[in-house]
């Protein structure tokens, strides 16, 4: 069990361009979680899967965002035309279903939009 | 009103003594909470959770939950440079799909 790991982990691009981030849970994680944390907060939910399905959306989550984890396995996330107010770091977490089943988290992808 | 929240700090204690990181919620239903280290420029690392009322120990570590006065404490003992982090402390919400996290509280060991 290699963890949680994410591709890129750093990300610079100017705004106006679409970036696309990649998420590998642990093995045999069905749950995927993305989280966005900015500097001096804690992470905010944006979306999680159940296997293939996405289950829920954060109201945070404006259009430009989608996410995908189209075998159940890895989740990509993108961001099309993206801002500077986009710049944070971008974290995945995976789990087992159930109750109080942990959230282990992936390094993170620190984008940086100029 | 932000449904968990930390006392952001930052939090300076003299290596060996005891930490006290506190977090309080709004939501009664509110079944568990997890406790969250994160060093920075890294992502969370788990330390502990706890789900019913009353202490929880781990090593160093002492989880506490008061579900009547809704808070959650963690309480690290003999405190070591290494613990110098900013601690996250997180409840799920909705049947745990989810977490919301408190703003986390940075604390400095001091040798």
């Amino acid at each position: 069990d290699t963890g949680v790991s994410q591709d890129p982990r750093h990300k610079i691009t100017k705004r106006g361009q679409n970036v696309t981030f990649r998420c590998d849970p642990i093995s045999e994680h069905n749950r995927l979680y993305w989280y966005r944390q900015t500097l001096g907060q804690g992470p905010e939910f944006l979306t999680y899967f159940q296997n293939e399905a996405q289950l829920e959306k954060s109201r945070l989550l404006s259009d430009r965002f989608s996410a995908e984890r189209p075998k159940g396995s890895f989740s990509t996330l993108e961001i099309q035309r993206t801002e500077q107010g986009d710049s944070a770091m971008y974290l995945c977490a995976s789990s087992l279903t159930g109750f109080l089943e942990t959230q282990y988290f992936g390094p993170g992808t620190r984008l940086l939009v100029l | 009103q932000k449904e968990v929240e930390q006392n952001s700090g930052p939090l300076s204690v003299p290596e060996g003594a005891i930490a006290s990181l506190n977090c309080t919620y709004s939501d009664r239903g509110s079944q568990s909470f997890f406790w969250y280290r994160q060093y920075s420029g890294k992502s969370p690392e788990l330390i502990m959770f706890i789900y019913s009322n009353g202490d929880k120990e781990d090593g160093r570590f002492t989880a506490q939950l008061n579900k009547a006065s809704q808070y959650v404490s963690l309480l690290i003992r003999d405190s070591q440079p290494s613990d110098s982090a900013t601690y996250l402390c997180a409840g799920p919400q909705e049947g745990n799909e989810k977490l919301t996290f408190g703003t986390g509280t940075r604390l400095t060991i001091i040798p």
